[in-house]
């Protein structure tokens, strides 16, 4: 196992289209914590996941942003309707243990233009 | 809600001079993490304190967790350019079976002058 895996890494679209980025957490982590970060900013917490079952929401993800995680493996995280405020690195990241150290991927950085 | 303010937000060093960067919440914590962020990369763990005045070091770098549990530091003697890169704190958010969420400062991004 080679880490957290997060695809695409970089993803340019057009203001108002869709965009999907895919996870693949390291395999014997349940837990999968996605996070937003922008330029000078720690990462912000979006939502968690404990197998399959979405437990948090942050206030931060509008109704345009959905989060799977279907059989409680990789999780995809979609954006409807881009928007420039879009524009940021997003980061998913798992563990094993609650509070124990967390893995990110390398993240995919959606430009909205 | 808990906040997890660092200072400074940048710091310049020459190789070989010592850093440190601070972080404070507004809550006290169960435990506080130290992440590093090459320019360019993600997020990578460093450490984990726990306890009350716990001190840790990992070869040139010495992490605090204050007595209170509200502040800790991270402090790197005789820094090397390899150091260069954004330096996070994060608390968890929440107690108990919410204690999941990691509340991160925003960074002390450190340059080293070789």
């Amino acid at each position: 196992d080679t880490g957290v895996s997060q695809n695409p890494r970089h993803k340019i679209t057009k203001r108002g289209q869709n965009v999907t980025f895919r996870c693949d957490p390291i395999s014997e982590h349940n837990r999968l914590y996605w996070y937003r970060q922008t330029l000078g900013q720690g990462p912000e917490f979006l939502t968690y996941f404990q197998n399959e079952a979405q437990l948090e929401k942050s206030r931060l993800l509008s109704d345009r942003f959905s989060a799977e995680r279907p059989k409680g493996s990789f999780s995809t995280l979609e954006i409807q309707r881009t928007e420039q405020g879009d524009s940021a690195m997003y980061l998913c990241a798992s563990n094993l243990f609650i509070g124990s150290e967390a893995f990110f991927g390398q993240g995919t950085r959606l430009t909205v233009v | 809600g808990q906040q997890v303010m660092q200072i400074p937000q940048y710091q310049h060093v020459q190789e070989g001079e010592d850093f440190t960067t601070y972080c404070n919440s507004s809550t006290t914590l169960s435990n506080i993490q130290w992440y590093k962020q090459r320019p360019g990369g993600h997020p990578v763990f460093l450490i984990q304190l726990v306890k009350s005045g716990e001190v840790k070091k990992q070869k040139r770098l010495t992490f605090q967790f204050g007595e209170a549990k509200k502040n800790s530091s991270l402090h790197i003697t005789a820094t090397q350019t390899t150091d260069v890169g954004t330096y996070f704190c994060a608390g968890p958010r929440g107690s108990g079976g919410s204690n999941y969420k990691l509340t991160f400062g925003k960074g002390t991004l450190l340059t080293v002058n070789p």
